[in-house]
């Protein structure tokens, strides 16, 4: 079961490019590393996904070293909308994601 | 992309009754979807494991008597909080996984369910 660490809060402002790093330092070979951001009183909503190097949407960046412990959401040009937590999940696809588990997640507070 | 929904968004209930939470995947065929509870300012936690035509899968030290869930088809699945008492209440989540190519399966969050036991 991969255990991921995120920092608890980031703060930024609007406009600027923000970096958040998460540690898993057991991930397996077959996990995926996913994304969410979550608002108050709403379901996470999906960000981004990938197994390995960079993988890029239109909403954010996707860096994941060789050696897959780690990986950092980039989101550019955030906006004050973008304050939300986000949550970094590592997990197996053909297990059904049995092994999802969520950490504290990442509150990032954009302001003005 | 994908859409998980939730029904009902919010719900009070008296303590002692049961209710019943939908979620239903609506573009795509869901063979699992999972329940998460998430209590204020905390992080969501897995309850349980639900699979269409067979028994769900529990965390441990959730109680399936008390948290029923019925995966009858492949777009939707019922969580029912039965006898609900007041530390029932949370925000309850689903979420059902979209089959993937190369990127992996990818898992998609429903709206959530505030119930509040009264």
């Amino acid at each position: 079961l991969a255990k991921t660490t995120q920092p608890i809060s980031m703060d930024s402002y609007e406009g600027q490019e923000v970096n958040i790093t998460c540690s898993h330092n057991n991930i397996a070979t077959n996990d995926y590393i996913t994304w969410y951001q979550q608002f108050p009183s709403q379901g996470p909503r999906f960000i981004i996904q990938g197994y390995k190097t960079k993988v890029t949407n239109e909403v954010a960046s996707l860096f994941i070293p060789a050696d897959r412990k780690s990986s950092t959401l980039s989101l550019p040009r955030v906006s004050l909308s973008d304050t939300a937590v986000y949550y970094c999940l590592v997990g197996d696809p053909d297990s059904g994601y049995s092994t999802l588990t969520f950490g504290k997640g990442t509150m990032l507070l954009v302001s003005p | 992309g994908a859409v998980v929904s939730q029904h009902p968004s919010r719900v009070i209930c008296k303590s002692g009754t049961s209710v019943k939470i939908e979620c239903r995947s609506l573009d795509f065929q869901a063979t699992t979807m999972f329940w998460y509870r998430q209590f204020p300012k905390q992080s969501l936690m897995l309850m349980a494991t639900s699979n269409e035509g067979s028994k769900a899968t529990y965390e441990q030290g959730v109680e399936k008597d008390k948290f029923l869930i019925n995966h009858a088809s492949l777009t939707l699945s019922t969580l029912t909080v039965t006898s609900a008492h007041p530390e029932d209440s949370s925000f309850y989540i689903c979420s059902a996984a979209v089959r993937g190519g190369s990127s992996g399966n990818t898992i998609y969050f429903g709206e959530g369910s505030w119930l509040t036991v009264v």
